[in-house]
């Protein structure tokens, strides 16, 4: 079990660029989420995949950001036109979800740290 | 709309003393699940504990172990015999939708254990 891993572990980057963070989950994990931590607060939920299907999105997630789990393992994270509030922790995390049984533990990467100047 | 606080922003510990975070809830729901993460310097998030709301008996693991008050909506996590590495922020958190179990958080409380 290597635990779920984000690339890149760091991002700088200017306002209006684009920007793209990279999950990979555990292995054996059909569910996945993208949570927001900014300074001093708690994570914020995003959205999440089971297996390759969006399942819900926060209305936090606006148009610029898209997620994507194209085959069911890794996922991405896309920002476009990226804004100074954009600046926070991107943190995924994954878990096992066996349908009618009570919540399995979301294991978290380590997160990107994204600073948009 | 479901919440999670946690009023103590900072809390510190002498080594080997018992420390409690409080964390109290809110939602109308009956049935949900109440978690502490640890989050060390490193950044990376940890379960440190998990609790089901249909469950009486309080939770523990090894030193750590949970007061849960259902009517109170109360969740405060105790730490015993502190060690240095139990130094990080925790995170209260709930989840009350089975279908997503997207998680809640409290804003934290950065615990420090001094030697």
């Amino acid at each position: 079990d290597t635990g779920v891993s984000q690339d890149p572990r760091h991002k700088i980057t200017k306002r209006g660029q684009n920007v793209t963070f990279r999950c990979d989950p555990i292995s054996e994990h059909n569910r996945l989420y993208w949570y927001r931590q900014t300074l001093g607060q708690g994570p914020e939920f995003l959205t999440y995949f089971q297996n390759e299907a969006q399942l819900e999105k926060s209305r936090l997630l606006s148009d610029r950001f898209s997620a994507e789990r194209p085959k069911g393992s890794f996922s991405t994270l896309e920002i476009q036109r990226t804004e100074q509030g954009d600046s926070a922790m991107y943190l995924c995390a994954s878990s096992r979800h066996p349908t009618g049984e009570d919540p399995e533990t979301q294991y978290f990467g380590p997160g990107t740290r994204l600073l948009v100047l | 709309a479901q919440t999670v606080t946690q009023s103590q922003p900072e809390m510190s510990v002498q080594e080997a003393e018992t420390v409690t975070l409080s964390c109290t809830y809110d939602t109308s729901e009956n049935n949900y699940y109440l978690f502490w993460y640890k989050q060390p310097p490193s950044r990376q998030m940890i379960l440190v504990i998990r609790q089901e709301a249909y469950k009486q008996q309080n939770a523990t693991e090894n030193r750590f172990s949970v007061n849960f008050q259902k009517a109170a909506k109360s969740f405060s996590l105790k730490i015993s015999d502190s060690q240095l590495g139990d130094t990080a922020m925790y995170f209260c958190a709930f989840t009350l939708e089975v279908l997503s179990d997207k998680l809640i958080f409290g804003t934290g409380t950065r615990l420090q254990v001094f030697p």
